[in-house]
């Protein structure tokens, strides 16, 4: 069972524009939200986080939007450059102080055309 | 550089054949965790480690082995290799002291399985 929904699959934006990646989830246990990033041939690399006590957390020109009541959660990218193409994965876990598994969305590769 | 290694980089092996992932940090984290990789299914968990000594299974165990017997160390085996195993492995660990949930992950293995 998929317990992260991510979408969309894949998203061309122009540079300058705003980059929208929704993910949704079902556990409700769940209450640690990260965004990963991952270029080709490397691991994913933590973005930005988030947990449901605050509804949005801006970091540079990455914010992540999170809606508790809707269980939804999404990752807003400013003034899009040809530097953050690459492949973004959300995901969640719950906040434990131990074994915190993630699970992780699908992943959607995205594209900044010049 | 303080993270996390994988070995190697790259294999071929035949089915029903044995192999070796190796992963190792130097970062005193605690827990380590072994995902793969695969078109359309995002990053999944194959298998989980809180420390020296204990492990637990993930989303996608069958087929996989491991064992932690240094904080350092923690390899995966694949005992009787099948194409189904074809796909990109990736290493991840993260601290459980602190507030800093971020994991670090290798580079990553890909494996194909003719």
């Amino acid at each position: 069972q998929q317990q992260v929904k991510q979408s969309p699959q894949s998203l061309i934006v122009q540079k300058g524009g705003i980059s929208i990646i929704n993910c949704a989830y079902e556990n409700t246990a769940f209450d640690y939200f990260p965004w990963y990033q991952q270029f080709p041939g490397k691991g994913p690399a933590l973005l930005i986080a988030i947990r449901p006590d605050v509804s949005e957390k801006k970091e540079g020109r990455f914010t992540i939007s999170f809606n508790k009541s809707a269980k939804q959660f999404s990752l807003h990218i400013m003034d899009s450059q040809p530097g953050d193409s690459a492949t973004y994965f959300c995901a969640a876990s719950p906040w434990t102080g131990t074994a915190s598994k993630l699970t992780f969305g699908t992943g959607t590769r995205l594209q900044v055309t010049l | 550089n303080a993270g996390v290694t994988q070995t190697p980089k790259f294999q071929v092996l035949k089915t029903g054949q044995s192999m070796t992932l190796q992963c190792a940090q130097d970062m005193n984290h605690e827990y380590m965790s072994w995902y793969r990789q695969d078109p359309g299914m995002g990053l999944r968990l194959i298998h989980y480690s809180v420390g020296a000594g204990i492990t637990d299974q993930g989303e996608v165990p069958n087929g996989y082995n491991v064992s932690r017997s240094t904080t350092e160390d923690f390899p995966l085996r694949l005992l009787s290799a099948a194409p189904s195993q074809t796909s990109v492995y990736f290493c991840a660990s993260r601290s459980l002291q602190g507030m800093n949930y971020g994991y670090t992950f290798g580079s990553g293995t890909r494996l194909t399985v003719v």
